[in-house]
């Protein structure tokens, strides 16, 4: 069985700080990662996706996610946050085995405040 | 280039009564799967679509809940004798074949239908 979990359900930061959110998987095997954003009436939008190399993938808006296999964890982060940031963020998870069905498991969700 | 669209936007029934939800993916997209989102929760996986075949239904919570896709494009999610408990944002995601190079393709959602059930 593959889970993943958001620890979080809302995270505050100021813009122009950096931001964080947080992420912890689990898996049998090894994982793919998948961060997601959604914003308000609209469809999931696919941020980035760690498959395998480098444990620092970069992805849209100048997002960044460290995959930490120790720690199981897919931590998102950015530099500098903006206003335009605020939404909900979704970790997901699907194990590599190719008998682990192709669907992804999604966290519980974490919505980003980012205030002026 | 579109996107995946979904419709209706919004569906309100009543219980018992039977809804179908449909899903127009990316053109060439071979791969479509159905997630449900409840309030304050992340998608949980319904069934994934190889073409025209089911690849994986396990997600289906019973036998009222039932999705084709006759030609391998389109496809229609059918709810019979819904229920309160059936109330939520039901997603479309569509993908290129999942697997390239051992690399798994990411998926791409459509906006939602949701579903209420008074």
């Amino acid at each position: 069985a593959q889970s993943v979990a958001q620890p979080e359900d809302q995270v505050n930061v100021a813009e122009g700080n950096p931001l964080t959110v947080k992420c912890t998987y689990s898996v049998s095997g090894n994982p793919y990662l998948f961060w997601y954003v959604q914003y308000p009436n609209r469809g999931l939008q696919f941020l980035l996706k760690y498959i395998t190399g480098d444990n620092l993938v970069k992805g849209s808006y100048g997002f960044e996610a460290e995959f930490n296999k120790s720690q199981t964890s897919f931590h998102l982060k950015k530099p500098s946050a903006l206003v335009s940031d605020s939404a909900l963020y979704f970790c997901a998870v699907r194990d590599r085995a190719r008998n682990a069905g192709n669907m992804l498991t999604f966290g519980g969700g974490t919505r980003l405040m980012v205030k002026p | 280039g579109a996107g995946v669209s979904q419709t209706p936007s919004n569906k309100v029934t009543e219980k018992g009564k039977y809804v179908e939800l449909r899903c127009d993916p990316i053109s060439g997209h071979t791969a479509l799967y159905w997630y449900r989102q409840s309030l304050g929760q992340g998608p949980e996986f319904l069934i994934y679509f190889q073409g025209t075949g089911a690849a994986d239904d396990s997600g289906l919570p019973n036998d009222r809940f039932f999705a084709v896709r006759p030609e391998g494009s389109v496809s229609t999610l059918k709810i019979q004798r819904t229920e309160r408990g059936d109330s939520a944002v039901y997603l479309c995601a569509s993908s290129l074949t999942p697997y390239r190079g051992g690399e798994l393709r990411e998926q791409y959602f459509g906006p939602g239908t949701r579903l209420t059930v008074t």
